[in-house]
């Protein structure tokens, strides 16, 4: 395992339809968040897991976001009725339980909405 | 409300200078801050973090010092490399949420 993992690198959607992204944290990390950036911008907090619980939603996650990591394991990002404003980088970071600390991010899926 | 920023969007500096990057914050009741180094099309990737209950805290080639009174965070980079040219980013975590991120500083090395 040699970090955290996002798939696919780059989605170019039209408005209106759905897209899904994949992450693959460090396999020891119990807590996977996620995270969106515009360009220019740090990466602002959506939501977070630990194991398969979702503990955590940003006001930025509106209804058309859901989150899910099933197993514990890898998580999944979908969007549903896309709109232009939801172009960015999204970022998924994992990081050990029982510490704020050694969050470890992947390179992210950059969404663009056209 | 709580935020983390920076003074400058970027900063220029010659190679083999020295690079203070400065962040300003306002949660005062944040447990640590972190500092992140952003390459182009790459996630945010660690570079040093510091409690709150220091003033200091230095790694290789870099120094993260803390002012509490004032409320600023600076990041400082000996001997500036090509490799350093990236965005830089503070970051706090505050006791009971997320990672909160600022808006960066551009970082060029000029050589």
């Amino acid at each position: 395992d040699t970090g955290v993992s996002q798939d696919p690198r780059h989605k170019i959607t039209k408005r209106g339809q759905n897209v899904t992204f994949r992450c693959d944290p460090i396999s020891e990390h119990n807590r996977l968040y996620w995270y969106r950036q515009t360009l220019g911008q740090g990466p602002e907090f959506l939501t977070y897991f630990q194991n398969e619980a979702q503990l955590e939603k940003s006001r930025l996650l509106s209804d058309r976001f859901s989150a899910e990591r099933p197993k514990g394991s890898f998580s999944t990002l979908e969007i549903q009725r896309t709109e232009q404003g939801d172009s960015a980088m999204y970022l998924c970071a994992s990081s050990p339980l029982g510490g704020p600390l050694g969050y470890t991010f992947g390179s992210g899926t950059r969404l663009t909405v056209v | 409300g709580e935020s983390v920023g920076l003074h400058l969007p970027t900063l220029s500096v010659q190679e083999g200078d020295n690079s203070i990057i400065n962040c300003a914050y306002s949660n005062s009741a944040s447990d640590y801050f972190i500092w992140y180094k952003q390459e182009s099309g790459k996630g945010p990737q660690f570079i040093i973090d510091i409690r709150s209950n220091m003033d200091k805290r230095q790694g290789q080639r870099v120094t993260v010092l803390l002012n509490k009174t004032v409320k600023h965070l600076s990041l400082q980079i000996a001997a500036t490399q090509p490799g350093d040219s990236a965005v830089y980013f503070c970051a706090e975590i505050p006791s009971t949420r997320q990672l909160t991120f600022g808006s960066g500083t551009q970082l060029t090395v000029l050589p």
